[in-house]
């Protein structure tokens, strides 16, 4: 059974530009999460999709984060306009039902220069 | 609000000897709690958990971790490490029925050398 995959695995930009970060979880998974990890911090929760609905995001930092799931399969994450404080690892993550375990795919090291 | 301590950044250790990863939550609520790896290059990876029950919580790879409700801890412990071992450690804790959103440690970084 595949995982969760994440792509692209790296994703160099200057400040300004557009990037868009794409996951498929795996096949059966309604929920869906992102995750992101500023370096040297802690890994912080940005939202969590069951199916194609936001069912909470609490965790996303402001307006320049746009996250869709269309169809309730693969999930995009768009940063638009990226700051240098987007610099970080973004993960995601799916289960099969609420409270069951999250699988975690290798994420995407987004630069922002 | 809630939040996770792992107070050791990094852990060096000789292969074959116990190690003993520190976890510390505040939370206002019951809570889950977790443990994940992160090998190099790859996702995080369910060590191991509690929801509910005893204490003493075993994982997979020889892991074992223990709650503690009044030392609001969750430390992780091995008996004997691998090289393999080596890897970066997070904990984990979410309230379980309100919500899946996990909060997370800094991270453990463990070193294992031979």
């Amino acid at each position: 059974e595949a995982g969760v995959t994440q792509f692209p695995s790296h994703s160099v930009i200057e400040k300004g530009q557009t990037v868009t970060l794409r996951c498929d979880p795996i096949s059966g998974h309604d929920n869906l999460y992102w995750y992101r990890r500023v370096m040297g911090k802690e890994i912080k929760f940005l939202l969590h999709f069951v199916k194609e609905s936001k069912q909470d995001e609490s965790g996303m930092p402001n307006n320049r984060f746009l996250a869709e799931r269309t169809g309730g399969t693969y999930s995009t994450l768009k940063v638009q306009p990226a700051e240098l404080e987007d610099s970080g690892v973004y993960f995601c993550a799916s289960s099969p039902g609420r409270g069951r375990e999250q699988f975690f795919g290798p994420g995407t090291r987004l630069t922002v220069l | 609000a809630q939040s996770v301590t792992q107070l050791d950044s990094q852990v060096p250790v000789f292969e074959e000897a116990p190690v003993e990863l520190r976890c510390n939550y505040s939370s206002s609520v019951s809570v889950y709690l977790f443990w994940y790896v992160q090998y190099p290059n790859q996702g995080l990876q369910l060590l191991l958990k509690y929801l509910s029950g005893s204490t003493l919580v075993k994982g997979i790879n020889g892991f074992e971790a223990e709650f503690n409700k009044s030392q609001t801890s969750f430390h992780l412990r091995k008996p004997s490490v691998h090289i393999s071992d080596t890897a970066e450690y997070f904990c984990a804790v979410s309230e379980g029925r309100n919500t899946d959103k996990l909060i997370f440690g800094t991270g453990t970084r463990l070193q294992v050398f031979p």
